[in-house]
């Protein structure tokens, strides 16, 4: 199984703050990576795909970027709705998760 | 649209088997591969298995002796059968549409989860 590692596990950002949440992967993926949202007692919702595809209604602050093993999901600019778990998928094989970020608002 | 709306019980007794109906709208269930994914304080997100367009399956092996997925075209419906549940399985599960996108697989539509409770 590919195992995925996701940095730092909690985050706190002042408002406009530009920030960035990792994922490594133990093996190359390919760009086989997602990133996702989730607010409390929702389910998640898709920021990021292929590495650096926005979808759609997404706003344009979020970005993705990386390559083999190594991936980042960009906020530039937090706002206050930003505040939530973020979680990368990896698709390349059987899928898996990485460990979550719990992003705040300072 | 697309909706999927995950159906089941709020609470389960250890040793009985957990019985959850993913009702989907606004696609086809023989064009999507069909995930199901469960979130538990223990371990977080966790992919459990999917279905394919075609009807075949893949499990992860944390669960392949004990999990069953299926469905009814007919119905929209694709089913998660686990049994032999332990309170280790509380949790919320999740049913999810897979898209691909040149060869990156991704879950793009979600349900709105199940809350799952093992408890006698």
């Amino acid at each position: 199984d590919i195992q995925m590692t996701q940095s730092p596990a909690s985050l706190s950002a002042s408002l406009g703050e530009t920030i960035s949440i990792e994922c490594r992967a133990s093996e190359d993926i390919y760009s086989n990576l997602a990133w996702y949202q989730q607010k409390s007692g929702k389910s998640p919702q898709l920021l990021i795909y292929a590495a650096n595809r926005l979808q759609d209604g997404v706003p344009s602050r979020f970005s993705g970027s990386g390559s083999g093993t190594q991936y980042s999901l960009k906020i530039s600019g937090m706002q206050p709705e930003d505040e939530g778990d973020y979680f990368c998928l990896q698709g390349s094989k059987f899928p898996t998760f990485g460990g979550g970020t719990k992003l705040e608002l300072k | 649209q697309v909706q999927l709306k995950e159906t089941g019980p709020g609470l389960v007794q250890p040793t009985q088997t957990l019985s959850i109906t993913c009702t989907v709208s606004g696609f086809s269930l023989t064009s999507y591969y069909m995930q199901w994914v469960r979130q538990t304080p223990g371990k977080g997100l966790e992919w459990m298995g999917f279905i394919r367009s075609g009807g075949s399956t893949e499990y992860n092996s944390e669960f392949k002796s004990r999990l069953s997925i299926s469905r009814d075209t007919s119905k929209n419906q694709v089913f998660l059968k686990m049994n032999s549940l332990k309170t280790e399985d509380t949790g919320v599960y999740y049913c999810a549409r897979e898209e691909v996108y040149y060869g990156s697989y991704y879950f793009d539509y979600w349900g709105q989860g199940v809350m799952v409770t093992v408890s006698s």
